[in-house]
C-alpha cells in the first residue's frame, strides 16, 4: 500500500487566494483526519470524518476553512481566502477503526 | 476527558546512552496509548501502541514503553541512543468515547550528541 497520499507537498500563495489541499487515505480505512502543525500551537486536529461523514469540526479555526469527503478515497481541505497566519504544515491521517492513525507526509503551506 | 502531558519539552543525550521520554496521561476510560515519532520535515510515524494487552510494549527501532496504571504513566525508553533517533516524539492517548480522535501531547524534542 502507498500509505496516505497528500498533494501538493508544498504550496506558496499570496494572501487572499484560495488554497485546496488534497488527501487520499489508505484503502479500506473508514476514518480520515485533518491536522495543522505550527511551532506556536503544535499539532491541532481540525476535523475528522467517519465513513465520509464529518463527525467533529470543532477544530476548524473559522469559516474560511472548509473540508469535504465526497467518497471514501478522497478528501479536500480548502482555505478561502487564505491569510499569512494560515501558514503551517497540514497533515492528513487515516484509520481503520482501531484508533491507530497513519499519517501522510504533509503539505507545507506558505501564505505571503 | 482524556489528556496527556509530556513532562520534558527537550531531552538531550549522548550517543550510546539510555533514552527516557516521560509521559503522563489522564483518562476516564481504559485508554489506548501511543508514541509517535516525527523526523524533521517528515510526517508522524507510529513507534508503538498499548491497547490493554501486555503492559510492556515493544516498538520499532529498539524503543519500548511501559504502561503503569497506578502512576498513570507511559514513559518511552531505549537502552542506547543512536544519532538517527534525533526527532520529535509525541505521546498520544485515545479513549473509547473519542470516536477515533487522538489527543496529542505537546511533544518532546530529542537531541543526540556524538
Amino acid at each position: 500500500d502507498a500509505g496516505v497520499i497528500q498533494s501538493p507537498r508544498h504550496e506558496v500563495t499570496e494572501m487572499g487566494q484560495e488554497v485546496t489541499l488534497r488527501c487520499k487515505p489508505i484503502s479500506g480505512h473508514n476514518s480520515l483526519f485533518w491536522y495543522r502543525q505550527t511551532m506556536m500551537r503544535g499539532l491541532e486536529l481540525l476535523i475528522y470524518f467517519n465513513n465520509n461523514v464529518p463527525i467533529d469540526d470543532s477544530g476548524m479555526p473559522e469559516d474560511r476553512f472548509s473540508a469535504k469527503m465526497p467518497n471514501a478515497s478522497f478528501s479536500t481541505l480548502k482555505i478561502q481566502p487564505s491569510e499569512p497566519r494560515d501558514s503551517a504544515v497540514y497533515f492528513c491521517a487515516s484509520s481503520g477503526g482501531d484508533n491507530e492513525q497513519f499519517f501522510g507526509p504533509g503539505t507545507r503551506l506558505t501564505v505571503l | 476527558a482524556q489528556s496527556v502531558t509530556q513532562l520534558d519539552s527537550h531531552v538531550s543525550v549522548s550517543e550510546g546512552t539510555p533514552v527516557l521520554l516521560r509521559c503522563n496521561y489522564s483518562s476516564s476510560y481504559s485508554p489506548s496509548l501511543f508514541w509517535y515519532v516525527q523526523h524533521p520535515n517528515k510526517g508522524l510515524q507510529l513507534l508503538l501502541k498499548y491497547t490493554s494487552a501486555a503492559t510492556l510494549v515493544k516498538g520499532i527501532n529498539g524503543f519500548e514503553a511501559e504502561f503503569k496504571k497506578s502512576e498513570t504513566s507511559f514513559h518511552l525508553t531505549k537502552p542506547s541512543a543512536h544519532m538517527s533517533d534525533a526527532a520529535e516524539y509525541f505521546c498520544v492517548v485515545s479513549g473509547n468515547n473519542q470516536g477515533g480522535k487522538l489527543i496529542f501531547g505537546q511533544g518532546t524534542e530529542l537531541s543526540v550528541k556524538p
